[in-house]
């Protein structure tokens, strides 16, 4: 079975100081892993993947996520946050051997920057 | 490119009332599709998922049904609307071409069950 958890339900960070939001996984195979960000009343869009390859993965905005999987994380994170950051991130995994199923995610991170 | 769309954005419908939201894909063929419910701004739950006309994959067991009676087309309906049908509905696509590929999110409808 596919999972994820996001530990955070919420994460708060000031005005131009770096960010992480957690996020572990637990797959059979190897993962394909996912960050998405949600917008109020909006659907949700797509940030990066680790497919393989590289462990950073860069993305929109900034964002990049660094797959570990000894310790099966995929951890997003942004050098300098904005307050235009402030949203609700999702993680998400999919088993390379699972066939055409959809995505697993997370409970989702709220993120606040503060000014 | 390839959009998703659907409607309405928002409704507002009484306990007992039906219920249709409607969501097509534009620019590609055959994807796949999927409805999620989002309750209170939070996580996400699969409701249903297509791999082609007139397969329906559920995985939930709740008052509500989907059909995809057209390639790019998938709808959720309901005969009879409880008040925990209040939520973020979400519509989503993803090409059959690699596992590797990321789910497109539609805009949503935001339904009020009064």
């Amino acid at each position: 079975a596919q999972s994820v958890a996001q530990p955070e339900d919420q994460v708060n960070v000031a005005e131009g100081n770096p960010l992480t939001v957690k996020c572990t996984y637990s797959v059979s195979g190897n993962p394909y892993l996912f960050w998405y960000v949600q917008y109020p009343n909006r659907g949700l869009q797509f940030l990066l993947k680790y497919i393989t390859g590289d462990n950073l993965v860069k993305g929109s905005y900034g964002f990049e996520a660094e797959f570990n999987k000894s310790q099966t994380s995929f951890h997003l994170k942004k050098p300098s946050a904005l307050v235009s950051d402030s949203a609700l991130y999702f993680c998400a995994v999919r088993d390379a051997n699972s066939g055409n199923t959809p995505l697993v995610f997370g409970k989702g991170t709220r993120l606040s920057v503060i000014a | 490119s390839q959009t998703i769309h659907q409607w309405p954005a928002t409704l507002v419908q009484p306990v007992g009332s039906p219920l249709s939201l409607e969501c097509t894909v534009e620019g590609t063929s055959n994807p796949n599709l999927y409805w999620y419910r989002q309750a209170a701004g939070r996580g996400l739950q699969l409701l249903f998922y297509s791999v082609g006309i007139g397969q329906i994959s559920s995985e939930v067991p709740q008052n509500l049904s989907a059909s995809r009676p057209q390639d790019r087309q998938f709808i959720l309906s309901s005969k009879k609307l409880l008040l925990s049908d209040s939520g973020f509905y979400l519509c989503a696509w993803s090409p059959k071409t690699s596992r590797a590929y990321e789910q497109y999110f539609g805009p949503g409808t935001r339904l009020t069950v009064t």
